[in-house]
């Protein structure tokens, strides 16, 4: 069974900086990677989709990168804003093959405040 | 493109009362729809896989006959949640991966439902 851990749970931090935010999941065989926002009471907002056979994806200010062999994926948030406090979701959708199963596996989440 | 909505964004119910929410894709057809559902400060949890004109596939631990699944277009899925009970409040959330497209999910607000 597919598990997937975020860390830290919570991060605070002052505007401007630099910030990473990390993924894991036990099942290396994944189809695809996603990161979302979730602002309080919202639903999720796609940030960056990284397809299997990808290593990075870039939006902006934001960079995820992705290691299947290790499990692990880390978005990078650069210069840091208010705007950006939310909940940083983390998912994955197994597959095998270059077939996906459908199914998306969330994170616990990682609580973002970036205070001015 | 790609927007999915909610309907009600929250409702307040009497316990035992049945609650109908709807999830629209308005601007694409959905094959497939994903009902989620989220307690405070926790992650989603996926719920049900629901398939245009066929029955839902419902996640292990989660009641068939409590949470009623209907996918009967391509742009429309409900849950209704039968006899709902204090323990059923939780923030409802669907999300329609588009016919024929790539496996992206796209979400829709959120539907926040409170027994009494």
């Amino acid at each position: 069974k597919q598990e997937v851990t975020q860390i830290p749970a919570a991060l605070s931090v002052p505007e401007g900086e630099n910030l990473v935010l990390n993924c894991s999941f036990t099942d290396s065989a994944i189809y695809n990677l996603q990161w979302f926002r979730q602002d309080p009471g919202k639903g999720l907002t796609s940030l960056l989709l990284i397809q299997s056979s990808q290593r990075e994806q870039t939006s902006g200010r934001l960079n995820a990168s992705l290691d299947k062999s290790s499990g692990r994926s880390t978005l990078y948030i650069a210069a840091s804003q208010p705007g950006d406090s939310a909940t940083y979701l983390c998912a994955v959708i197994v597959g095998a093959g270059g077939t996906s199963y459908g199914k998306l596996t969330f994170g616990q989440g990682t609580i973002l405040t970036v205070h001015p | 493109g790609a927007v999915v909505s909610q309907h009600p964004s929250w409702v307040i119910c009497k316990s035992g009362t049945s609650v109908k929410i709807e999830c629209r894709s308005l601007d694409f057809q959905a094959t497939t729809m994903f009902w989620y559902r989220q307690f405070p400060k926790q992650s989603l949890m996926l719920m049900a896989t629901s398939n245009e004109g066929s029955k839902a596939t419902y996640e292990q631990g989660v009641e068939k006959d409590k949470f009623l699944i209907n996918h009967a277009s391509l742009t429309l899925s409900t849950l209704t949640v039968t006899s709902a009970h204090p323990e059923d409040s939780s923030f409802y959330i669907c999300s329609a991966r588009r016919a024929g497209g790539r496996d992206t999910q796209y979400f829709g607000p959120g539907t926040r439902l409170t027994v009494l």
